[in-house]
């Protein structure tokens, strides 16, 4: 069954640097989402995509955050300058189409940020 | 706004014994329902979800849940818990126009004794 990939699994960062986490959703999937989990906290929705630009984003998508999908696999998120409160499991997601479509999750990046 | 409430942050039944995780939502009318599932290590699985027609829905691994608009709930049942089972549960809403975001609930973590 196909699914949705991430990597990496984990990522240790000093404070103010960049990262970049990477995710291959469903091959035929044409939308995608970010989420993250902090430590304790509910899943929450950080942006949607589709056609190659931003569908939605939450307030907590500023500035600081940026999506991209550089081919036809990867989607990616980048925090250009990571704070403390960014630690959290991110979540990427996809699905098929519009509608009654179920959102297909990969297993997470745990980001650390000290 | 929309939200989702699990009241229950954690929850411990013995193996065989029946499982229900509760779930209440607000939202501005009947949205979609799910329950995912997360192993630790894991990403979130499907569970179930509820679009329409028959309230009481069948999911995978033998789980249950039954939409009650009355109740603003969709609670999630096993009629006998095998220790496998031991995972975080999220309940999430979305809505019925277009392809919105999910929002998750804070998760109950079930944990099965002997």
């Amino acid at each position: 069954e196909p699914e949705v990939t991430q990597t990496p699994s984990h990522q240790v960062t000093q404070m103010g640097q960049e990262v970049i986490l990477h995710c291959v959703p469903i091959s035929n999937h044409l939308y995608f989402y970010w989420y993250r989990q902090i430590l304790g906290q509910k899943v929450e929705f950080l942006v949607s995509f589709y056609n190659n630009e931003i569908s939605e984003k939450s307030e907590i998508f500023d500035d600081q955050f940026s999506v991209e999908r550089p081919d036809g696999s990867n989607f990616t998120l980048k925090i250009r300058s990571t704070k403390l409160e960014d630690s959290a499991m991110y979540f990427c997601a996809s699905t098929r189409d519009r509608g009654k479509e179920t959102q297909y999750f990969g297993p997470g990046t745990r980001l650390l940020v000290l | 706004a929309q939200s989702v409430t699990q009241p229950d942050i954690h929850i411990t039944v013995s193996e065989g014994a029946s499982l229900e995780l509760r779930c209440n939502y607000s939202y501005g009318a009947t949205p979609y329902l799910f329950w995912y599932v997360q192993s630790p290590g894991q990403g979130l699985q499907l569970l179930l979800k509820y679009f329409s027609g028959d309230t009481l829905v069948q999911g995978i691994k033998g789980f249950e849940a039954e939409f009650k608009r009355s109740q603003s709930s969709f609670n999630l049942r096993k009629p006998s818990v095998h220790w496998s089972d031991a995972a975080e549960y999220f309940c999430a809403v979305g809505a019925r126009s277009g392809n919105t975001p999910l929002v998750f609930g804070k998760g109950t973590r079930l944990s099965v004794i002997a």
